[in-house]
């Protein structure tokens, strides 16, 4: 298995665009989280997904922000409009049905708003 | 809410052993994980605790003790590759939800 694969690695965009991040998760996964990293804040759970339907949205920071899976391969987070605030390393990560506990992160993607 | 607290940074020498500490305070506590993350990396699942006592995975340990609150994360004849930082993280509920401490800088010297 590959692993989870986010894309863009690095994506660098100018404030007021809008930025979509994907995710692939691991397949064969029910849960699927997106987390933001930033020094300040450490690590933040955004939003996390079961058999593609959102359980959690509260890490969510404000309506800018809006996450979709619309299969089980599949995730987006997208900003819109995007603010120099929202620079951070965004992961994407995965875990397997009950009775399993490890998260797979994926590479993450540095997202940086100018 | 939930809190978590774990030392900033840690300093040992290779080929000791060194342990992490972290302190949370939560509802609806589940169980304790901790993960390792290199610079630039991304973190990986070291550990998993639910009941109380010591989980060993070759050269790293991990304790809870629920009634305290408390878990550590034990390393064993320190490498310079595990120079890294270190996370404890709590699940919640129904153990879907994953939060994490700050994390602790380990640095290993020769």
């Amino acid at each position: 298995d590959a692993g989870v694969i986010q894309s863009p690695r690095h994506e660098v965009t100018e404030m007021g665009q809008e930025v979509t991040l994907r995710c692939k998760p691991i397949s064969g996964h029910d849960y699927l989280f997106w987390y933001r990293q930033t020094m300040m804040r450490g690590l933040e759970l955004l939003i996390y997904f079961n058999n593609n339907v959102p359980i959690d949205d509260s890490g969510m920071p404000e309506d800018r922000f809006s996450a979709k899976m619309p299969n089980a391969s599949f995730s987006t987070l997208k900003i819109q409009p995007s603010e120099p605030r929202d620079s951070a390393v965004y992961f994407c990560a995965s875990r397997a049905g009950t009775g399993s506990y490890g998260y797979t992160f994926g590479s993450g993607t540095r997202l940086t708003v100018v | 809410g939930q809190s978590l607290e774990q030392p900033s940074e840690v300093t040992a020498v290779e080929g000791a052993i060194v342990q992490i500490n972290c302190t949370y305070q939560t509802s609806g506590f589940y169980g304790l994980s901790w993960y390792q993350q290199h610079d630039g990396g991304a973190p990986t699942f070291l550990s998993y605790n639910a009941l109380d006592g010591l989980e060993e995975t070759g050269r790293f340990s991990s304790f809870l003790s629920r009634s305290d609150s408390y878990g550590y994360l034990l390393l064993q004849e320190l490498q310079m590759k595990d120079s890294a930082s270190y996370f404890c993280a709590v699940y919640t509920g129904t153990a879907s939800k994953l939060t994490f401490g700050t994390g602790t800088r380990l640095q290993v010297t020769l």
